[in-house]
């Protein structure tokens, strides 16, 4: 099983959906959680931290299943700036830091 | 605008060729990170700086070497290019490890 996984898609979706990616996790001993956009061609941003709680941020939400081993993104009422890749990002517990990317999911929002 | 910067953006070296890749930031970050981004690899930690004065090994250090010459610069140097290094290179900083990164720009490397 890859360290990270997620659903290469792309989600083909309108404008106004509601669309969710998973991203799953192979080591329960991961710390922290990140989702990250990325449009062709340019540098990946900081989307939003994962908290156990869940957190949410306008029409985006992110979630962490910690028993399950994923993370999620739902984002409603989606615009067509939407359309990008979006990469999870996990990192590890204890001494060693090297964060783990997912290869991404790319999204696409239509009219 | 605060950033992070990256210069060259582009570059062409031939194989056996030596290059630096530079960085700067201006948002007084503690640590700053140097990735490569391959089609289907996602992207994969070269070496990092926790913090002024540190630098440690990545997923994939070899055949690189960095400096962190200050807190607000760290620089990539490639000795001897290889065409397995043909890549897209981007620098980040965070004010801490564990923290969420603000990437540069990149800089699109091809090794002929």
């Amino acid at each position: 099983r890859k360290e990270v996984e997620q659903d290469p898609g792309p989600f083909n979706v309108p404008e106004g959906a509601t669309v969710a990616f998973n991203c799953t996790y192979s080591n329960s001993a991961s710390q922290s959680f990140f989702w990250y956009r990325q449009d062709c061609r340019k540098e990946p941003k900081l989307l939003m931290s994962v908290y156990s709680s869940g957190n949410e941020d306008g029409r985006f939400t992110a979630q962490l299943n910690r028993a399950s081993q994923y993370i999620s993104l739902l984002i409603r009422d989606s615009k067509l700036s939407d359309s990008a890749t979006y990469l999870c990002v996990v990192l590890p517990s204890g001494g060693s830091y090297i964060p783990t990317f997912g290869r991404g999911t790319s999204l696409i929002v239509h009219p | 605008n605060a950033g992070v910067t990256q210069t060259p953006k582009f570059q062409v070296l031939k194989t056996g060729q030596s290059m630096t890749l530079q960085c700067a930031q201006d948002m007084n970050h503690n640590s700053m990170y140097w990735y490569r981004q391959d089609p289907g690899m996602g992207l994969r930690l070269i070496y990092y700086s926790a913090s002024e004065g540190t630098t440690d090994k990545g997923e994939v250090p070899n055949g690189y070497n960095v400096s962190r010459l200050n807190k607000r610069e760290f620089s990539l140097r490639l000795e001897s290019a290889a065409p397995s290094q043909t890549s897209v290179y981007f620098c980040a900083s965070s004010e801490a490890l564990r923290q969420g990164y603000t990437f540069g720009s990149g800089t699109r490397l091809t090794v002929v």
